[in-house]
């Protein structure tokens, strides 16, 4: 069965760093996304992404975070300069671009850790 | 509450039994979707609910919705102790972008 993938699982930061987190969405799939979820808390929209431009960002999604599809197949999500606060398991999850059909499909994440 | 509540916030029982977990919400939406996440893990999509259907079932699973009172309820049925989870209630307004319920963590006793 197709999934989204991400790597890394786990990434250790310190403050002030760039990170980037990398996603391979399910293929046939045309919009992608990015949330995040601090610890104990909901899981917060950040950022959709169709046609090579972002379509919706949240008010979390500032200008120290980016996202790139680099290639056919990757799917980034960039923190240029890393805050204690940014520390989260961040999901990238995509849909089919049917709108009578938009479940979303997660990957198993990446858990950030700024230290 | 916020867009896409859940309650209970934590649900216990034994193996076998029937799990409810409710949804409110307080806009009107386009679909709403039922995750688990199994501790530190991903998300798995569960089922979704078009704002025009009233039930769905998959397997051991039943979903409610009722968007006159704008809720729904996720019904696990004879529940196993792998369906021990959070369950997550998300709501699509038709922007894509998914609004996140707190969850309900359930705890199913073998």
């Amino acid at each position: 069965e197709p999934e989204v993938t991400q790597t890394p699982s786990h990434q250790v930061t310190q403050m002030g760093q760039e990170v980037i987190l990398r996603c391979v969405p399910i293929s046939n799939h045309l919009y992608f996304y990015w949330y995040r979820q601090i610890l104990g808390q909901k899981v917060e929209f950040l950022v959709s992404f169709y046609n090579n431009e972002i379509s919706e960002k949240s008010e979390i999604f500032d200008d120290q975070f980016s996202v790139e599809r680099p290639d056919g197949s990757n799917f980034t999500l960039k923190i240029r300069s890393t805050k204690l606060e940014d520390s989260a398991m961040y999901f990238c999850a995509s849909s089919a671009a049917d709108n009578s059909n938009t479940e979303a499909f997660f990957g198993q994440g990446t858990r950030l850790t700024v230290v | 509450s916020q867009q896409g509540e859940e309650d209970p916030q934590a649900l216990s029982i034994q193996e076998g039994e029937n799990a409810t977990m409710n949804c409110s919400y307080k806009t009107s939406i386009n679909n709403l979707q039922w995750y688990r996440q199994n501790s530190g893990r991903g998300l798995v999509h569960l089922i979704l609910i078009r704002s025009n259907e009233r039930e769905k079932h998959s397997g051991r699973l039943r979903v409610t919705l009722d968007t006159s009172k704008k809720s729904s309820s996720l019904l696990i049925t004879a529940s196993r102790a792998a369906d021990t989870a959070s369950y997550f209630c998300a709501t699509d307004t038709g922007r894509r972008a998914l609004t996140f319920g707190s969850g309900t963590r359930l705890q199913v006793q073998p």
